[in-house]
């Protein structure tokens, strides 16, 4: 089976610290994503990376960045964490020519 | 540009009555369709697909048929039981001669199954 890990589940930061979301695949998946899901917003993707040390802009990444130095690991990064930044963001992988997208279990993140 | 509408929820039923879940789309060409499904507390899992026109997606007594010409690729269950409370998300994903574009989702549909 697929394994996406998001390392923290749940975390509470205070405003303007900088915050780090670690995402690990076990099945050698080109493609990885961060979304964040909000009530009434649905999913929204943040960022997107279609190899290692390549990165892409989705609908919604002001605020943050990202690093994916190996295949394996894509970080999302809240360089000043915002209270508007409380969400739960998901992270998923993605083999390059499939179409089926496989999830983390989700990071709840607290902005206070 | 590409989109997913499906209906808005709570959707509230008993134990066994039937479920449809509506989702319609729009995409400029031939995209796969998703339904993925969201337990409590939990990220989201794969729960069907359909890759092309006509095809039907089933896994756990849900179906989706894929229809081109209506773009729609509602989400049917003959008895639902308590278990299948969950948020729901229908997506899409285009295809772009033998790679895939970002999925795109609706906004989900929270189904609440009282006993």
């Amino acid at each position: 089976d697929v394994k996406v890990t998001q390392s923290s589940r749940y975390l509470v930061k205070r405003t303007g610290e900088k915050v780090f979301l670690e995402c690990v695949q076990d099945m050698d998946h080109e493609n990885m994503f961060w979304y964040r899901q909000d009530p009434g917003l649905g999913l929204r993707l943040i960022y997107f990376s279609y190899d290692v040390k390549m990165k892409e802009k989705g609908d919604i990444p002001e605020g943050y960045s990202v690093s994916r130095e190996k295949k394996e690991r894509f970080s999302l990064i809240l360089e000043s964490a915002s209270t508007n930044q409380t969400s739960m963001y998901l992270c998923a992988s993605r083999t390059g020519a499939g179409n089926t997208i496989y999830f983390g279990e989700g990071s709840w993140l607290t902005v206070v | 540009g590409n989109s997913v509408t499906q209906m808005e929820g709570p959707v509230t039923l008993s134990e066994e009555a039937f479920l449809t879940i509506n989702c319609t789309y729009t995409a400029t060409g031939y995209p796969s369709l998703f339904w993925y499904v969201q337990y409590p507390g939990e990220g989201l899992q794969l729960l069907l697909k359909a890759t092309k026109a006509d095809d039907k997606g089933s896994n756990k007594g849900f179906e989706a048929t894929y229809r081109k010409e209506t773009t729609s690729f509602h989400l049917e269950k003959g008895s639902v039981q308590v278990s299948d409370s969950a948020v729901y998300f229908c997506a899409l994903s285009e295809n772009y001669g033998g790679s895939q574009g970002n999925l795109i989702f609706g906004k989900g549909t929270k189904l609440s199954v009282k006993p």
